[in-house]
This record gives C-alpha cells, structure tokens and sequence, in this order.
C-alpha cells in the first residue's frame, strides 16, 4: 500500500462549483496531515494543516478521520486561479520532520 | 515577505560530474530540508538538517549526496557523481521549528538536467 495516496485526476469543474478530493495515508502513527498545492513546475506551497476537529479557511475546509486514515478537502465555490495540483502531505512514522508527499490531485476549473 | 532563495535556476551538467545546489533559507529557522521531485512524479524526501548536522535521511540519499551548512546562511546539497536519473528539480525548504511540523517553506527549485 502506497504511504499517502490520492486519486490523480483530473477533476474539471466549472467556475463556481464545489469539489472534493480524498487521500488516504498508511502509517497510523503519522501526527500531522496538510494539504499543500503545487502550480506547474512551481515550489509546493502549504494551504492548510488539517486539524482531528476538521478546520475551514475561507472557502477551503479541511477534514481528518484518524479510524479510517483518511483526509479530505473541501473547496467551495471554485475559482479559475485554483486550478492546481493539490498535494495531500503527512509526516513520516519515524520523524516529525519528515514529510510524506501523496502524488497529487489535478484540478481544472473552467469558465 | 521572507523566502526561501535557491541557485541556479537551473544546471545542466554531464554525468559523473559534481553539482552543488545552494539554498538560503528563511534566516531566523531552524530546520533545513532538501526534497526532490522528478519531472510528472511525487515530490520525494531526501534529507533533514537541524543545528549543523543531518537529522535523517532517505534512502535515496546515498553517499554520492551530502550537505552543509557552511556559513550562517547558506544550506548546500553536493551530488559527486551525478547519474542520469538525478534529473531532477531539487526543492530546497525550511520551517522555523516552533510551528508544527510541515509548515515548510520552499524554495522555487533547482532544476538539474544531467546528459
């Protein structure tokens, strides 16, 4: 099972809708989770931590399901400049420092 | 707004040769990582560094890699003995330590063409 896994895509949605993307994580003991988003051939950039109690940041919200290892992200009301990738990241089992980067959700947002 | 900086942009180099990718991280953190990422693939951990010494290390970090933190500024990855499949753009990072883990700040990356 691959240490943090996403579906790959790509969602194209049409300005203004609501999207959701998955991700599921192997090691148990990972204490951190964040979703990060990458533009094209650009430097990983975080977006949000994701707290157990669920966390929103304007039009983003961010969920955790430690039983079930999985994190979700929610993006409402979606806007041309969100088109990206979307990088779901948790740390590493024997370090706190050490992150473990999913391979991406690309998302597309149309006019 | 502070930020990670990296030089060069990008380097093409010949295979076998010695590449040294620079790095100068935000200036008041304390963590220093190097990541890696190859064209349509994940982005991959390959080293930590906290108070002038390797924290960990992926396997992919070998001992054609090294690193160094040579003044109060500069973090530096060293490839000996490039290969071909080192192609790749290296993300150099840094978090202030205080925060929780992962809120790292990246630079725009290094991209390295070996022929």
């Amino acid at each position: 099972r691959k240490e943090v896994e996403q579906d790959p895509g790509p969602f194209n949605v049409p300005e203004g809708a609501t999207v959701a993307f998955n991700c599921t994580y192997s090691n148990s003991a990972s204490q951190s989770f964040f979703w990060y988003r990458q533009d094209c051939r650009k430097e990983p950039k975080l977006l949000m931590s994701v707290y157990s109690s669920g966390n929103e940041d304007g039009r983003f919200t961010a969920q955790l399901n430690r039983a079930s290892q999985y994190i979700s992200l929610l993006i409402r009301d979606s806007k041309l400049s969100d088109s990206a990738t979307y990088l779901c990241v948790v740390n590493g089992m024997d370090s706190s420092y050490k992150l473990i980067f999913g391979s991406g959700t690309r998302l597309l947002v149309r006019p | 707004e502070p930020e990670v900086t990296q030089t060069p942009s990008h380097q093409v180099t010949q295979m076998g040769q010695e590449v040294i990718l620079r790095c100068v991280p935000i200036s008041n953190h304390l963590y220093f990582y190097w990541y890696r990422q190859i064209l349509g693939q994940k982005v991959e951990f390959l080293v930590s560094f906290y108070n002038n010494e390797i924290s960990e290390k992926s396997e992919i970090f070998d001992d054609q890699f090294s690193v160094e933190r040579p003044d109060g500024s500069n973090f530096t990855l060293k490839i000996r003995s490039t290969k071909l499949e080192d192609s790749a753009m290296y993300f150099c990072a840094s978090s202030a330590g205080t925060v929780a883990p992962g809120e790292l700040f990246f630079g725009e990356g290094s991209r390295l063409t070996v022929l």
